[in-house]
């Protein structure tokens, strides 16, 4: 299992600035991912974040928007740049400490962020 | 691509009801297939999961889940259901990789 730390909690940040989100987790881990979820939207993969190289983000997102940094094998960043009121969601942290895909997820408890 | 959809959005029962959340996939191979459920205010907990084998899962919480290849199905269900359910389920799998793909959730009420 896994211990996802999620911080911060909750925001509310102006237009035009930018937030970063911290995910400590209390095991190494090889797969991080971050996640959106938008107000009563599903959960979307913003993108994975590996440990030592640049993360590999899914269609619709960029690294200019959203950089991840991944120094370690417990601990990753998510920055949304230049935040506008469309970036207002909640964003999850998820683990998978086995590294396949027939293990469990594990996810943080979110940060939720609104923009004003 | 993978996709998975639930169908309802909204389904709401009496305490002491029986539950079922409906659940379709599309992939071409067996995917591996979850539920989770996210309360208020909460991070996504882990209800059950299919990868192989029995097709008929049992969770936590009292749920149970059924694989049905023929129907690209994998359903939720409590024989009954407490207040403290209410909650959004989300159903999910992986195909080919490691990433999760998310429905659309259903958001259950529990009527006292």
């Amino acid at each position: 299992s896994a211990v996802i730390s999620q911080k911060p909690s909750r925001d509310i940040c102006q237009r035009g600035t930018s937030l970063t989100i911290q995910c400590q987790v209390d095991s190494q881990v090889t797969m991080m991912f971050w996640y959106r979820q938008q107000p009563g939207q599903s959960l979307t993969l913003i993108a994975t974040a590996n440990q030592g190289s640049e993360a590999t983000y899914e269609s619709g997102f960029v690294i200019d928007k959203f950089p991840i940094s991944r120094p370690n094998l417990t601990f990753s960043t998510l920055t949304v740049s230049n935040m506008s009121p469309e970036d207002s969601s909640i964003y999850l942290c998820s683990v998978l400490p086995g590294g396949s895909r027939n293990t469990e997820a594990f996810f943080g408890q979110g940060t939720r962020l609104t923009v004003v | 691509a993978q996709s998975v959809t639930q169908p309802d959005i909204h389904i709401t029962v009496s305490e002491g009801a029986s539950l079922e959340l409906r659940c379709n996939y599309s992939y071409g191979a067996t995917p591996y297939l979850f539920w989770y459920v996210q309360s208020p205010g909460q991070g996504l907990q882990l209800l059950l999961k299919y990868f192989s084998g029995d097709t008929l899962v049992q969770g936590i919480k009292g749920f149970e889940a059924e694989f049905k290849r023929s129907q690209s199905s994998f359903n939720l269900r409590k024989p009954s259901v407490h207040w403290s359910d209410a909650a959004e389920y989300f159903c999910a799998s992986t195909g080919g990789g490691n990433k999760l793909t998310f429905g659309t959730g259903t958001q259950l009420k529990v009527e006292l």
